[in-house]
């Protein structure tokens, strides 16, 4: 299994534009995980789904933000419009339904706004 | 309060030496837990979990006291390559938490 896809690797963009990233799950997990990673503030949960669904959205940290997930294999975190606060690594990370729910995370994408 | 603390050291320790790393978490109806180790500039890996009654994987065990509400990761051994950052995460309810990361190098 080639592991979780995310696309593109890296992004710098400026202020105001839109950003999409992607992410492809391992075939056949069930929960699909967005986190962002700053050196301020580490790894933080922004969104996941299960089959598909949002389950929990509480970490994304405003309306700029908004994430789907159209099928089982794909997803999208998008950016709208972006802010230079917002640069950080995004990643992707999936899992299966397990008692604890090991993840499996993504390259990730780094993101630069300028 | 946070979710998760860490000691985000760095630790420095020679080859051979054993280290341990502390997590403490601040809900107590908490229900799982992890450590996961992240190399500079990739991804963050599953290392193990850390079970109710403690558990080892070769040179590595974790421990959980959820009395006070902490898990430790000990390394034995430690080898040139355990060299990363290890996260320590917990999870309660729906969500996960990360700490910060406890920053380790191993030194010839």
């Amino acid at each position: 299994d080639a592991g979780v896809i995310q696309s593109p690797r890296h992004e710098v963009t400026e202020m105001g534009q839109e950003v999409t990233l992607r992410c492809k799950p391992i075939s056949g997990h069930d929960y699909l995980f967005w986190y962002r990673q700053t050196m301020m503030r580490g790894l933080e949960l922004l969104i996941y789904f299960n089959n598909n669904v949002p389950i929990d959205d509480s970490g994304m940290p405003e309306d700029r933000f908004s994430a789907k997930m159209p099928n089982a294999s794909f997803s999208t975190l998008k950016i709208q419009p972006s802010e230079p606060r917002d640069s950080a690594v995004y990643f992707c990370a999936s899992s299966l339904v397990t008692p604890q729910n090991e993840q499996y995370f993504g390259p990730g994408t780094r993101l630069t706004v300028t | 309060r946070k979710e998760v603390e860490q000691d985000p050291g760095p630790f420095n320790v020679p080859e051979g030496a054993t280290v341990a790393f502390n997590c403490t978490y601040s809900n107590s109806a908490s229900q799982s837990f992890f450590w996961y180790r992240q190399d500079c500039r990739k991804e963050p890996k599953l290392l193990m979990s850390v079970y109710s009654s403690g558990n080892e994987d070769g040179r590595f065990t974790a421990q959980l006291n959820r009395a006070s509400q902490y898990i430790s990761l000990l390394i034995r051994d430690s080898k040139l390559s355990d060299s990363a950052t290890y996260l320590c995460v917990v999870k309660t309810g729906n969500q996960f938490y990360f700490g910060t990361g406890t920053s380790l190098t191993v030194i010839p």
